[in-house]
């Protein structure tokens, strides 16, 4: 496939658990980003990445957030310790360039539901 | 003030007509924007982007920009039922991260 995928695509668990949301970005796009969106609002800017490197972490809400792309491909978002508050539609977008100007192609998203 | 501002809506505009959705940002600095449709159920999907002051057009779209103002707007001529989406204003804040506005929810009566 061409475009950005994610997985899994809905995934629900129980409050306190510890969930690993996956990111597959467009083949050679070398920026990858975390937005999460709530419903009725616009997608909210979590972390990125440029190759491997964690480039700006400031909208992760606390430290039961953390990114990584080890390789500078695919990426996992894991959220330890879920509360029924992390639900929401987390999404993934990637870039070609690096700085600049650069379009941002999103994927389909992973819902999230903690109960 | 919100970073991102657009009116939620929703705007009705008839089949056939243009369609005006506006963006007002707080930001001097940003030097990219960029125009998002998002269908119920749907991821964003880029539509148009903008650097520059001044128009820019694409088929049906219009994407205008004035950073003395700090507004960006997007006109939708010759609207269609399938244009029925919501419309996300994106702006760039340093140099990657995006901010978005809230959305615009618009309707196309056939």
């Amino acid at each position: 496939g061409a475009g950005v995928s994610q997985s899994p695509r809905y995934k629900v668990t129980k409050r306190g658990q510890d969930v690993a949301l996956r990111c597959d970005p467009i083949s050679g796009h070398v920026s990858l980003y975390w937005y999460r969106q709530a419903l009725g609002q616009g997608p909210e800017f979590l972390t990125y990445f440029n190759y491997e490197a964690q480039q700006d972490k400031s909208g992760l809400p606390n430290d039961r957030f953390s990114a990584e792309r080890p390789e500078g491909s695919i990426s996992t978002l894991t959220i330890q310790r879920t509360e029924q508050r992390d639900s929401a539609m987390y999404r993934c977008a990637s870039s070609r360039k690096l700085a600049g100007h650069n379009e941002q192609f999103f994927g389909p998203g992973t819902r999230l539901t903690v109960l | 003030q919100k970073e991102v501002e657009q009116n939620s809506g929703p705007l009705s505009v008839p089949e056939g007509a243009i369609a005006s959705l506006n963006c007002t940002y707080s930001d001097r600095g940003s030097q990219s924007f960029f125009w998002y449709r998002q269908y119920s159920g749907k991821s964003p999907e880029l539509i148009m982007f903008i650097y520059s002051n001044g128009d820019k057009e694409d088929g049906r779209f219009t994407a205008q920009l004035n950073k003395a103002s700090q507004y960006v707007s997007l006109l939708i001529r010759d609207s269609q039922p399938s244009d029925s989406a919501t419309y996300l204003c994106a702006v760039s804040q340093g140099a990657q991260k995006l901010v978005f506005g809230q959305g615009t929810r618009l309707t196309i009566n056939p």
